[in-house]
């Protein structure tokens, strides 16, 4: 069975600071590992992914994440943070055996950024 | 490319109302998913579709729930005799095989239940 848990239901940093979001993941195969941001009312987007190769992946919006396998994590960074990047952030997990397949997401962060 | 599609974007019912909700996949995309999302919560996965077969359905989906997908092209999701508990938002992902692992997500169904 795949879990995720994100830490810290609620993070909140100051524009211009470094974003952190945390994701660790357990998976008794080899995964994929995704996160996807959620603007209220909205579907979600795909900030970046890991699938398979270079373990350090850079995505959208300058935001990137580093797959670590011996911790089993997968944490967001940013190195400076924007008003508009104040959202509903997921961390979800895949099975690479079946080609993706179901999406197991984590409970979500909610990030805040203070003028 | 028009992206995922959903509708109603909204849909208010009284307990015991049967609804359904439609989906249409990008096109050429040959999976199908169906999430559930209720408030500060993650994303929690209902059912998905390969072409047209149904090939797994979480234990969420109760007897209450159906969902089709004809043609292996646009899906639909029933719930029937709805209740308070299925206030959420619905949300409909696709995505091609052997081509990308992402799920492209449409932008969900909120079900109000009353």
């Amino acid at each position: 069975a795949q879990s995720v848990t994100q830490l810290g239901s609620h993070v909140s940093v100051s524009e211009g600071a470094l974003v952190l979001l945390r994701c660790n993941y357990s998976s008794s195969v080899p995964p994929y590992l995704f996160w996807y941001v959620q603007y209220p009312n909205q579907g979600l987007q795909l900030l970046l992914k890991y699938t398979t190769g270079a373990t350090l992946v850079k995505g959208i919006n300058g935001f990137e994440a580093e797959f670590k396998k011996s911790e089993t994590s997968f944490h967001l960074t940013k190195p400076s943070a924007h008003m508009s990047d104040a959202a509903e952030y997921f961390c979800a997990v895949s099975d690479r055996g079946n080609q993706g397949g179901k999406l197991i997401f984590g409970q979500g962060t909610e990030l805040s950024v203070k003028p | 490319d028009t992206g995922v599609s959903q509708n109603p974007r909204h849909k208010i019912t009284k307990r015991g109302q049967n609804v359904t909700f439609r989906c249409d996949p990008i096109s050429e995309h040959n999976r199908l998913y169906w999430y559930r999302q209720t408030l500060g919560q993650g994303p929690e996965f209902l059912t998905y579709f390969q072409n047209e077969a149904q090939l797994e359905k979480s234990r969420l989906l109760s007897d209450r729930f159906s969902a089709e997908r004809p043609k292996g092209s646009f899906s639909t999701l029933e719930i029937q005799r709805t209740e308070q508990g299925d206030s959420a938002m619905y949300l409909c992902a696709s995505t091609a095989t052997g081509v990308d692992y992402e799920q492209y997500f449409g932008p969900g169904t909120r079900l109000t239940v009353t």
